[in-house]
């Protein structure tokens, strides 16, 4: 199963929004309406922020949102703020109860 | 308070074994699927392996396929992930993480505990 496709890294001012692409297949984010995302902080374990594409755990900032078309989902950062600088990753689920990740996206907060 | 805490990493020899441990506490661990997750020093994360609530369904990663075993006792509330014929490419964080049935997401994750293979 390879690594679905995430820009290496995405930038932006405080206050703006910014998306983060996740492009998979057909056997992944586009058949399943199973996507997450998870935000990372050096040295920290990742933290869920986004399930079935478009839904926020409760204790999520409402900044955060997700959307889906075809082969492609996007998490979108509105209000950019600087402890919104992390590693963010999305991930899929594939089948048979296993799951493919992204290559990751570096958010930096300029 | 939910908790995942992962232990048991360390050094080890190329074709050397290892078993990680993850304890649970503050939710029913025998209802909830689990999984292993890991991440080499500075890459991306990568999913390992999953193992339904009662065990009795597993699945594994191409990449270590024949070489771990995923394993889980309700009674003492904990996941393992026994490690063999580990290789220097293992060399990474491994996280345990609960996967809730319906959720098809990691919403807990564990501390982390990280293994090097090297001689």
């Amino acid at each position: 199963q390879s690594a679905l496709t995430q820009p290496a890294s995405v930038s932006g001012s405080p206050g703006q929004s910014i998306t983060i692409s996740c492009t998979g297949t057909s056997s992944d984010v586009g058949g399943y309406n199973y996507v997450s995302w998870y935000q990372q902080h050096p040295g920290k374990a990742p933290k869920l922020m986004i399930h079935d594409v478009t839904n926020r755990p409760s204790g999520v900032s409402n900044r955060f949102s997700g959307s889906k078309s075809g082969n492609t989902a996007s998490l979108t950062i509105s209000g950019l703020q600087a402890e919104d600088e992390a590693d963010y990753y999305c991930s899929s689920f594939t089948g048979s109860s296993t799951s493919v990740f992204g290559t990751g996206t570096k958010v930096t907060v300029l | 308070e939910v908790q995942l805490v992962d232990s048991g990493g360390g050094l080890v020899q190329p074709g050397g074994s290892l078993r990680l441990s993850c304890a649970a506490s503050g939710f029913t661990f025998s209802s909830y699927e689990m999984n292993w997750v890991r991440q080499a020093p500075g890459k991306g994360l990568e999913w390992v392996s999953y193992i339904s609530s009662g065990g009795r369904s597993i699945y594994y990663a191409d990449s270590v396929k024949g070489r771990f075993t995923i394993s889980r006792d309700n009674a003492k509330n904990s996941l393992y992930l026994q490690m063999n014929s580990l290789r220097a490419e293992d060399t990474a964080v491994y996280y345990c993480a609960r996967y809730p049935w319906g959720l098809r997401a990691f919403d807990i994750w564990g501390q982390g505990t990280m293994v090097t293979v090297s001689s």
